[in-house]
């Protein structure tokens, strides 16, 4: 049965970053892409971007470009979506998902709640 | 971006009746690449539909996909008390956007 399981919740000062997990198990990593979305309170689904299990390659939203970075552990099986310089409207449940083709999101993490506060 | 607007923003029925949900897009999205997701309260999203119209192992027939083009309905007839929830359409022919949702709460 596949699973994808998230790092736990993170509070960080605005300007820093924050970094969270996503453990795949029971399939083929390499064979999948996983996906980050996040969900600000109150508000619709946002995707981040996405990274190609096999060879790595990845692609982000415009919005995100340039303050974020998806990358992978092949031999962890885990994937890793890293934020910078936070800012107080980045404070979201982020979830990772596994890719079922074209982006379309098959199975999901539990998700994890990243708080941005001074 | 493609844009997609949800309506109604809630729908109050109740266990037994039909839920008929609305998805419009800003510009026209390939039928095969439109989805449907529920999720509940504390929960991540589970997909429903994708294609526009073919369900996702294990959801039952009583929910539907139909549309084309610009413009997708999610049906559920015959509510049971769990499929109270807030329902999101994406399109993924695209890099992958979603509706604002609609919550389905009981009346």
């Amino acid at each position: 049965q596949v699973h994808l399981v998230q790092s736990g919740a993170e509070v960080r000062k605005p300007g820093v970053s924050v970094k969270v997990s996503c453990k795949a198990s029971g399939y083929t990593f390499t064979d999948y892409a996983i996906h980050w979305v996040r969900q600000a309170p109150g508000q619709r689904l946002e995707w981040m971007g996405w990274i190609n299990g096999g060879n790595g390659k990845t692609e982000y939203s415009q919005k995100l470009q340039g303050r974020v970075t998806i990358t992978r552990e092949i031999s962890a099986t885990t994937a890793y979506m890293e934020l910078r310089s936070l800012k107080s409207e980045d404070t979201a449940v982020y979830y990772c998902a596994r890719d079922q083709g074209r982006n379309l999101l098959g199975v999901w993490g539990q998700g994890t709640l990243v708080t941005v506060s001074s | 971006e493609i844009v997609l607007t949800q309506s109604p923003g809630t729908l109050s029925l109740s266990p037994g009746e039909r839920a008929t949900f609305s998805c419009r897009a800003s510009q026209t999205v390939s039928s095969t690449y439109l989805a449907w997701y529920q999720q509940k309260p504390g929960q991540a999203p589970r997909l429903l539909i994708y294609g526009a119209s073919t369900r996702a192992t294990g959801v039952p027939d009583r929910f539907s996909g139909s549309g084309s083009g610009t413009d997708f309905t999610l049906t559920i007839i015959r509510l049971e008390p769990e499929d109270f929830a807030v329902y999101y359409c994406q399109q993924y022919d695209t890099s992958p956007t979603f509706g604002q949702g609609t919550k389905l709460e009981i009346k």
